[in-house]
């Protein structure tokens, strides 16, 4: 079956630090995977969208890698912030038909002072 | 940017009555809109997907009696759950694909629905 796995365990770093969150899929193949920002009590908000062609993508100071052929995306937050703190969400196109996601567990992220 | 407002943003009521969430894309048109639950600690589980005019497609497990949803207009979806019981009690969030573009899908803020 399809899997979509982030770290379960919450990450904890230091203000300035970089955060790194790791999304791993199985027994697929998929034209894109997103990024979401969730935090507690509200809807899931778009942060990046990075495609199969594409090794990396940049957004102020969030990097979305993508490799295809270990079937991971890691998601970088440099210089981080306590406003950081949230839960990061991946997403894929399992269907491949363009538009219904499956989202992975998330991994919430907690920047300490 | 573009914004989905969903309503209420919670809910409480008793076992047996009906609750309906409303979703609504503000400021653009949606030709499709999703339904998803999300229970404590837990991604988004997507329960269906609404196109205007048409009946919606439901995921497999999902009871279309029991979660009715109407998109009758482009900037419109409801989620009706019948006959709620204490097990229905979760995190509604819908979102909306606008029409003719590549933009990725945009979400409410949620419903919290707790059954007593």
């Amino acid at each position: 079956s399809q899997k979509i796995e982030q770290n379960s365990e919450a990450l904890n770093i230091q203000e300035g630090k970089t955060a790194t969150l790791t999304c791993n899929y199985t027994n697929y193949s998929p034209a894109y995977l997103q990024w979401y920002r969730q935090d507690p009590g509200r809807g899931p908000v778009f942060l990046l969208l990075i495609r199969e062609n594409e090794k990396e993508k940049r957004k102020e100071r969030l990097k979305v890698t993508f490799d295809t052929t270990l079937k991971q995306s890691l998601f970088h937050i440099t210089a981080s912030q306590p406003a950081d703190s949230a839960t990061y969400l991946c997403a894929l196109d399992v269907t491949g038909g363009g538009n219904k996601l499956t989202f992975g567990t998330g991994t919430q992220l907690k920047v300490e002072l | 940017g573009a914004v989905v407002s969903q309503h209420p943003s919670w809910v409480i009521c008793k076992s047996g009555t009906s609750v309906k969430i409303e979703c609504r894309s503000l400021d653009f048109q949606a030709t499709t809109m999703f339904w998803y639950r999300q229970f404590p600690k837990q991604s988004l589980m997507l329960m269906a997907t609404s196109n205007e005019g048409s009946k919606a497609t439901y995921e497999q497990g999902v009871e279309k009696d029991k979660f009715l949803i109407n998109h009758a207009s482009l900037t419109l979806s409801t989620l009706t759950v019948t006959s709620a019981h204490p097990e229905d009690s979760s995190f509604y969030i819908c979102s909306a694909l606008q029409a003719s573009s590549n933009q990725p899908q945009h979400f409410g803020d949620g419903t919290r629905l707790s059954i007593l």
